[in-house]
């Protein structure tokens, strides 16, 4: 089906472990982004890239990495998890760079526990 | 910096009745407001959005006008049905940047 899907819905890992949270999406589209949602927080930037090969970090990318070696992919990994990286991680892509033309379309999140 | 300020929820109404969800917000220039909503268990989607001043979105029921002389972009619905129980996130994207900036949300709860 087409759109973007995250895998896997939900993770629990331990503090210090590495894991990688999985965005696929179909519509080809330039841009991808990484959120994560906090209660009081709402959703805050992590990372984005604006096509292959082409990552920048957003408001709190410390504790994360990121690739796109191809256009439908944009994994995150965070290299050494901790607590404070609890959190619902919100992937999603745009056809364009301007948000005026080309709306956000989101993934279903994946609810991650580090305890 | 750029921000947005959205009122605490949760709100909490009777099917039919009347919905406003506050939002104020704070930038350089012009920028584009949006209202995104998430139901249970999704991701976000657009809901509505302005990109200039007095511009007015509307969808689904829901509308939203960009006011710049309160620098308010309030969402209102005259009926909201139980489907309409979710979050609202308002957001803006600067004229210096195309990166959304959210909200914290506001969970709506409808009853019967």
């Amino acid at each position: 089906d087409a759109g973007i899907t995250q895998s896997p819905r939900y993770k629990i890992t331990e503090t210090g472990r590495q894991v990688t949270l999985m965005c696929h999406q179909t519509w080809s589209h330039s841009y991808m982004f990484w959120y994560r949602q906090d209660l009081g927080h709402g959703l805050r930037l992590i990372y984005y890239s604006a096509a292959a090969d082409i990552t920048d970090k957003g408001e709190v990318p410390d504790g994360y990495v990121v690739s796109r070696s191809k256009t439908e992919n944009f994994p995150l990994t965070l290299e050494s998890a901790t607590r404070s990286q609890t959190s619902v991680y919100f992937c999603a892509s745009s056809r364009q760079a301007s948000t005026n033309n080309s709306p956000l379309h989101f993934g279903n999140g994946t609810r991650l526990t580090v305890t | 910096g750029n921000s947005v300020t959205q009122m605490e929820g949760p709100v909490t109404l009777s099917e039919e009745a009347f919905l406003t969800i506050n939002c104020t917000y704070t930038a350089t220039g012009y920028p584009s407001l949006f209202w995104y909503v998430q139901y249970p268990g999704e991701g976000l989607q657009l809901l509505l959005k302005a990109t200039k001043a007095d511009d007015k979105g509307s969808n689904k029921g829901f509308e939203a006008t960009y006011r710049k002389e309160t620098t308010s972009f309030h969402l209102e619905k005259g009926s909201v049905q139980v489907s309409d129980s979710a979050v609202y996130f308002c957001a803006l994207s600067g004229s210096n940047t195309d990166k959304l900036i959210f909200g914290t949300g506001t969970r709506l709860q409808v009853f019967p």
